[in-house]
């Protein structure tokens, strides 16, 4: 079965940085694009960011909203996507999840086929 | 980025009840749209991707119709399972822009 799972959540003050992992099992990590989809408190959803698997360059897209504060990074050897964040603001107070990206390679469409449970991420001083 | 608006916001329904949600996009996303189904504390779970393709393992009584800018997700007999949020989102174009969900309520 596929399963992801977020760790490295918690309380943060403003301006600092975390990072956040996701461990990946049960199907071949290295041949998927993974995403970061974050959910303020109470809020609806927001994607954050992907980054595309070595065979399509392995780069990284990242929403208006974090970019230049956000970098996705992959280490393909332990299955584990990551996410860190940069001068963190109170409005990045969220439950982060990660997701598998299913890509339709002939579209070059991806579409998030699995999640994991989240991380709550809270930025308070 | 493509703005998704829901509509209904919150849908009051009963077990057994036929129910459709919409979702309309500001400007085409083709048919590069998928739903999900979320619980309160849990993952969003994928009901339906390109419109109208359901996911493995979801219930034959949802399914999604539409393209271009005009999209529905409908429940062909509500099911206790079924009460939860939906959303829907676009996967068209960078920014893929959730809509801001619809709170399916027992009636």
């Amino acid at each position: 079965d596929v399963q992801l799972v977020e760790s490295g959540g918690g309380l943060v003050q403003p301006g600092r940085s975390l990072r956040l992992s996701c461990t990946a099992s049960g199907f071949t990590f290295d041949d998927y694009t993974m995403s970061w989809v974050r959910q303020a408190p109470g809020k609806g959803l927001e994607w954050v960011g992907f980054i595309r698997r070595k065979p399509y360059g392995g780069t990284a897209e990242y929403a208006a909203s974090v970019k230049g504060r956000v970098t996705i990074s992959r280490d393909d050897s332990n299955s584990i996507a990551y996410l860190q964040l940069n001068s963190l603001k109170t409005e990045d107070t969220a439950v982060y999840f990660c997701t598998r990206a299913h890509l339709l390679e002939a579209a070059g469409k991806y579409y998030f086929d699995y999640w994991g449970q989240g991380t709550l991420v809270t930025v308070s001083s | 980025d493509i703005q998704m608006t829901q509509s209904p916001s919150t849908l009051s329904a009963s077990v057994g009840d036929r129910v459709t949600i919409t979702c309309r996009a500001s400007q085409s996303v083709s048919n590069w749209l998928a739903w999900f189904q979320q619980k309160p504390g849990k993952a969003p779970k994928l009901l339906i991707y390109t419109a109208s393709s359901l996911q493995s393992g979801v219930p034959s009584r949802f399914s999604g119709s539409g393209s271009g800018t005009e999209f529905t997700l409908t429940i062909s007999s509500l099911q206790p399972d079924d009460f939860a949020t939906y959303y829907c989102q676009q996967y068209n174009s960078y920014g893929y822009t959730f809509g801001q969900g619809t709170k399916l309520e027992i009636k």
